[in-house]
């Protein structure tokens, strides 16, 4: 079956500003993550959405990055006045039931970010 | 959740088996082990959990010391597309998030 998709695959925006990264999960996972890997490092959590709402958003760096998931499915991840800091991979992830015990999380391939 | 600590890296010649080391000496009682693998430029890959017991799968078995404080990863075969960074991660039953390390580069050599 389908796995998680994201788009667009690469995105390159000018400082200052605004980016929407779309993430849409598998069918059926009630749960969607959001993680950013910059280059060399490991994958860092940013928000976690457990149907429509965020139920841990503990990981967003500041008020300029937000993120939707209006019908419990399809996630945007919104970030206002880019700064070059914010070039990384943005990653998506999705588990099946409540995010809980021991879910599996399935990620998708990403979207790279490139802020000029 | 508990820390973990990985070697940077690792070299294996294919065919042979890749035993990648994780260390978790402040794992409480309710966390799991986990392992997730990331290829050059895809998304992580989960490959196995355990919390008490070894376990195996289609892609690997996980060794878990008795006093949980270590675990290793076995790739019985390993071949060159298992070239890739390996994350141990140490999560709780009731967690959401991965946290992630800077993981082991394995690299699988002909």
């Amino acid at each position: 079956g389908a796995g998680v998709s994201q788009t667009p695959s690469n995105k390159v925006t000018e400082k200052g500003k605004y980016v929407e990264l779309r993430c849409d999960p598998i069918s059926g996972h009630t749960a969607l993550y959001w993680y950013r890997q910059s280059l060399g490092q490991g994958p860092e959590f940013l928000i976690y959405f457990q149907g429509t709402g965020a139920a841990d958003d503990s990981g967003l760096p500041n008020d300029r990055f937000f993120a939707v998931r209006p019908e419990g499915s399809v996630s945007t991840l919104k970030i206002q006045r880019t700064e070059r800091g914010d070039s990384a991979v943005y990653l998506c992830a999705s588990s099946p039931t409540s995010g809980k015990g021991t879910d599996t999380q399935y990620f998708g391939p990403g979207t790279r970010l490139t802020v000029l | 959740d508990a820390k973990t600590t990985q070697p940077t890296s690792m070299d294996c010649a294919e065919g042979r088996a890749a035993n990648l080391p994780c260390n978790h000496s402040t794992i409480s009682g309710n966390e799991y082990v986990y392992w997730y693998r990331q290829i050059h430029s895809q998304g992580p890959q989960y490959i196995i959990h355990g919390l008490k017991n070894n376990e195996t799968n289609e892609m690997a078995s996980l060794i878990i010391t008795e006093d949980r404080k270590s675990s290793t990863l076995i790739l019985p075969h390993a071949t060159l597309r298992d070239t890739a960074v390996y994350y141990c991660i140490v999560r709780v039953d009731y967690g959401n998030k991965l946290v992630f390390g800077a993981g082991t580069i394995l690299r699988v050599k002909s």
